[in-house]
């Protein structure tokens, strides 16, 4: 069955810090994988996605993921934190079948100045 | 470039009652889609229409979830009648094409069921 797995129910970082969420897939076919970030009563916004190329994907707010296709994985990645990084963050992939969006259940990252 | 538009932002309504959500996606977006999230989960797709057709709604309660697009722009999701288990966020989202194109989310309703 096809899914999507964020390990972390939790990430905590220090300002200033490298920072990584965590993603895994699972697809038949190839993967076409996105992030969204969720701040408190916002709905969801777009980051970045993965259709095909360049294994390192370039998002908003500075964001970037790895596809790494052997490891089944898409986390995503900052250089250096922010404090208002902090939110809900949600990896998806779109199904085969009907081309909808497979939701992970959210890490939530909190940044400590 | 404006974004989807949602309204009400809060409700706050008894169990047994109706409610309605309404819907503005992107100019020019044939997809849309409305979302029932719980609170801290991930969103949990209700009904996706392409133009003013119905994609899917295989997750709609259709005993008490309706909606509509009839001229394929806005929409309305209705919920009649409320039941406690119906408290969530409500979201709407918009897409250029219902493939591989990014969702744009509205801010969402967020439906309290006393």
């Amino acid at each position: 069955a096809q899914s999507v797995a964020q390990p972390e129910d939790q990430v905590n970082v220090a300002e200033g810090n490298p920072l990584t969420v965590k993603c895994t897939y699972s697809v038949s076919g190839n993967p076409y994988l996105f992030w969204y970030v969720q701040y408190p009563n916002r709905g969801l916004q777009f980051l970045l996605k993965y259709i095909t190329g360049d294994n390192l994907v370039k998002g908003s707010y500075g964001f970037e993921a790895e596809f790494n296709k052997s490891q089944t994985s898409f986390h995503l990645k900052k250089p250096s934190a922010l404090v208002s990084d902090s939110a809900l963050y949600f990896c998806a992939v779109i199904r085969d079948s009907n081309y909808q969006l497979i939701w992970g259940a959210g890490t939530k990252l909190i940044i400590k100045p | 470039e404006a974004g989807v538009a949602q309204s009400p932002r809060y409700k706050i309504i008894e169990k047994r009652q109706s409610v309605a959500f309404w819907c503005n996606p992107i100019s020019g977006h044939a997809t849309l889609y409305w979302y029932q999230q719980i609170l801290g989960q991930g969103p949990k797709l209700l009904i996706q229409f392409q133009n003013n057709g119905v994609v899917d709604d295989s997750q709609l309660p259709k005993d008490r979830f309706s909606a509509e697009r009839l001229k394929g722009v806005d929409s309305t999701l209705k919920i009649q009648p409320a039941k406690l288990e119906d408290s969530a966020v409500y979201l709407c989202a918009s897409s250029s094409d219902r493939y591989n194109q990014p969702q744009h989310f509205g801010d969402g309703t967020r439906l309290s069921i006393l």
